[in-house]
């Protein structure tokens, strides 16, 4: 049981929205530790989407969006592609381990 | 830009220790945290630990009796060492650079699979 808890899986239609939740605890987000998020395509390396709880890197498209209240964090994906289909992680810093945590990943199918 | 890169055995027998260098690019390893995250085949992400240059270390405490970060500064690489592996540790393991105020991983390597099996 990750310390950090993510659906298993959404879905939506091109197009659509979707949003993908990230429950932490009082040892993480309610500290004050910033939530991040990741995009992994099928066989490839974890790429930061969101960091800092709402802050896109160079080349991350805005219809990425993310926000965090208390102990929760909130990815948003509108104008859903085909090619947004991956699993997606969000992370954080932990004091339970004096390091980081991963949610457990969400899959998002594109229907 | 920073490229990371990953190197290995792919195969270790169980109770022997998993050894992985990660090369880096672009940067100087002197700066920054350094870090190895790992993912079981099918399953989620892992974080194992951080390395910054001057010898400070964190450590997963479900790996921490087990897991030794090291770094080469005159090869600009650091490197992995997980002692008396097991099937369970089976799993892609990447090489990453932490964000520079933040706790988040910028730089990912491309993965190196190690398989545990006799």
């Amino acid at each position: 049981q990750s310390l950090l808890t993510q659906p298993p899986s959404v879905s939506g239609a091109p197009g659509q929205k979707v949003t993908i939740s990230c429950t932490g605890s009082s040892s993480n987000f309610g500290t004050g530790y910033d939530a991040h998020w990741y995009q992994q395509l099928p066989g490839q390396a974890p790429k930061l989407l969101i960091y800092a709880n709402t802050n896109r890197p160079s080349g991350v498209p805005d219809r990425f969006s993310a926000s965090k209240s208390g102990t929760s964090a909130s990815l948003v994906i509108t104008g859903l592609q085909a090619d947004d289909e991956a699993d997606y992680y969000c992370q954080s810093f932990d004091n339970s381990l004096t390091g980081s945590v991963f949610g457990g990943g969400t899959k998002l199918t594109v229907l | 830009q920073v490229q990371l890169r990953e190197s290995g055995p792919g195969l270790v027998k169980p109770s022997e220790t998993l050894s992985l260098t990660c090369a880096i690019s672009g940067e100087s390893i002197s700066t920054h945290y350094w870090s190895w995250v790992r993912q079981p085949p099918g399953r989620g992400l892992e974080w194992i630990g951080y390395f910054y240059f001057n010898g400070r270390t964190m450590y997963n405490p479900s790996l921490a009796s087990r897991v030794t970060l090291s770094v080469d500064t005159s090869k600009n690489h650091f490197s992995l060492s997980l002692k008396s592996v097991t099937a369970a540790d089976t799993a892609v393991y990447f090489c990453a650079r932490r964000c520079d105020n933040g706790w988040c991983f910028v730089n990912w390597g491309q993965g190196s699979l190690v398989t545990v099996s006799s």
